[in-house]
């Protein structure tokens, strides 16, 4: 089965303070994980996701995730938190190898995140 | 500029009247989805469609139906029978020959309220 963790329902850092939302994941093969943000009352929104290749992904508003085969996980980082980060963030997962649930993804419950200035 | 439409933004409902609730794309992707949000529970997958005229039900498919009879339309109906309808709803759609690696694309959500 496949399944995304995100430890903590909130997440409270100050502004310019390095961020970490955690993610872990479970998935029968190789994963393809994603991460996206959901301000109030809106649609979510694309951040980054990591299919193959360097552990460390890229992504939007100079966010980043690490890739952790060994820890199945997936953490959300930034050097220097906004007060515009403030936000829900949602981990996802997708199993490429299981032709079924193709473009399915699951996702994780989500977790808020507070920058206070 | 291309992206998706959800319409209504908020709808209030009675117990008992069924719903539908809009979502467009002009984005030529051929997969859409409808997600169900509520507080502290992520997102719940409701239907999907993969191609034109076919469908499959996700986890949370009970009191629900959809049709796509178009690519760029997959709207939802909320009937009668789904006993807790009050929720935010998400469409969303990918690039499904872009295979499992595409990311999903939402829509700005419905807030249905039964009253």
């Amino acid at each position: 089965a496949q399944s995304v963790a995100q430890p903590e329902d909130q997440v409270n850092v100050a502004e310019g303070n390095p961020l970490t939302v955690k993610c872990t994941y479970s998935v029968s093969g190789n994963p393809y994980l994603f991460w996206y943000v959901q301000y109030p009352n809106r649609g979510l929104q694309f951040l980054l996701k990591y299919i193959t290749g360097d552990n460390l992904v890229k992504g939007s508003y100079g966010f980043e995730a690490e890739f952790n085969k060994s820890q199945t996980s997936f953490h959300l980082k930034k050097p220097s938190a906004l007060v515009s980060d403030s936000a829900l963030y949602f981990c996802a997962v997708r199993d490429p190898d299981r032709g079924s649930t193709l473009g399915r993804l699951y996702f994780g419950r989500g977790t808020q995140l507070t920058v206070w200035p | 500029d291309g992206g998706i439409t959800q319409s209504p933004k908020y709808l209030f409902r009675k117990e008992g009247q069924n719903v539908t609730l809009s979502c467009e794309q002009n984005l030529n992707h051929d997969a859409m989805y409808w997600y169900r949000q509520d507080p502290g529970q992520g997102l719940r997958l409701i239907y999907y469609s993969q191609i034109v005229n076919d469908f499959q039900k996700g986890d949370i498919a009970e009191g629900y139906s959809v049709s796509r009879e178009k690519k760029e339309s997959f709207p939802l109906t909320v009937t009668s029978a789904q006993k807790n309808p009050t929720a935010f709803y998400l469409c969303a759609s990918s690039y499904g020959r872009g295979g499992p690696s595409g990311e999903l694309f939402f829509g700005e959500g419905s807030r249905l309220t039964v009253l």
